[in-house]
């Protein structure tokens, strides 16, 4: 069955840390692959998308993304974290990109210590 | 840019009577809109994938009958829930994609509490 997984449920970071957060999927099939970020009492707000092209995707504020699709994942990573970092991540994949329907991950919780 | 706009932002209705969310694409057209569910502390969980001039598509263990979807127009889908009761209490989020975009975009959420 097509699945998501992020094996970070909750990640405590301090500040200046580097971040990496891991999202794998099962699917053989040609894939779409988010990012999205939740801060606090906000809705859901895209980082990253990568639909084509180059694996290395750079999205907003200063975050990053690597699609490697031997090994069916799409991890994202911060040299940097900061304390406004602080917030739920959710990495989605459209499995048939026909559909558009988004199967999301269960989400990481952030948090980083000033 | 694509701006979807929810209303409204949180609701409390007591156990038995209806509740409609709409879901509007303010700056652009949108053939499909999407409904997730999320729990407190858990992910979305996609409910039916609503098209504009059809029936919705539910996902498994949803219930249509319960979760009305009407998408009439280009820039509108409301999501009604029917008779709610307490475990229906959840945050209602819906997203679209701009024709000819990539991603997707998620409207503010509506905070549901059945009482």
């Amino acid at each position: 069955a097509q699945s998501v997984s992020q094996h970070n449920h909750h990640v405590i970071l301090s500040e200046a840390a580097s971040l990496e957060l891991g999202c794998n999927y099962s699917y053989g099939g040609t894939v779409n692959l988010f990012w999205y970020v939740q801060y606090p009492g906000q809705h859901l707000q895209l980082l990253l998308k990568y639909f084509s092209g180059d694996p290395l995707v750079k999205g907003i504020k200063g975050f990053e993304a690597e699609f490697i699709k031997s090994k069916f994942s799409f991890n994202l990573r911060k040299p940097s974290v900061q304390w406004s970092d602080t917030a739920e991540y959710f990495c989605a994949v459209i499995f048939n990109t026909n559909a558009g329907k988004s199967t999301f991950g269960d989400g990481t919780t952030l948090t980083v210590k000033p | 840019g694509a701006v979807v706009s929810q209303h409204p932002s949180w609701v409390i209705c007591k156990s038995g009577t209806s509740v409609k969310i709409e879901c509007r694409s303010l700056d652009f057209q949108a053939t499909t809109m999407f409904w997730y569910r999320q729990f407190p502390k858990q992910s979305l969980m996609l409910m039916a994938t609503s098209n504009e001039g059809s029936k919705a598509t539910y996902e498994q263990g949803v219930e249509k009958d319960k979760f009305l979807i009407n998408h009439a127009s280009l820039t509108l889908s409301t999501l009604t829930v029917t008779s709610a009761h307490p475990e229906d209490s959840s945050f209602y989020i819906c997203s679209a994609q701009k024709q000819g975009g990539e991603g997707y975009t998620f409207g503010s959420g509506t905070r549901l509490t059945v009482v």
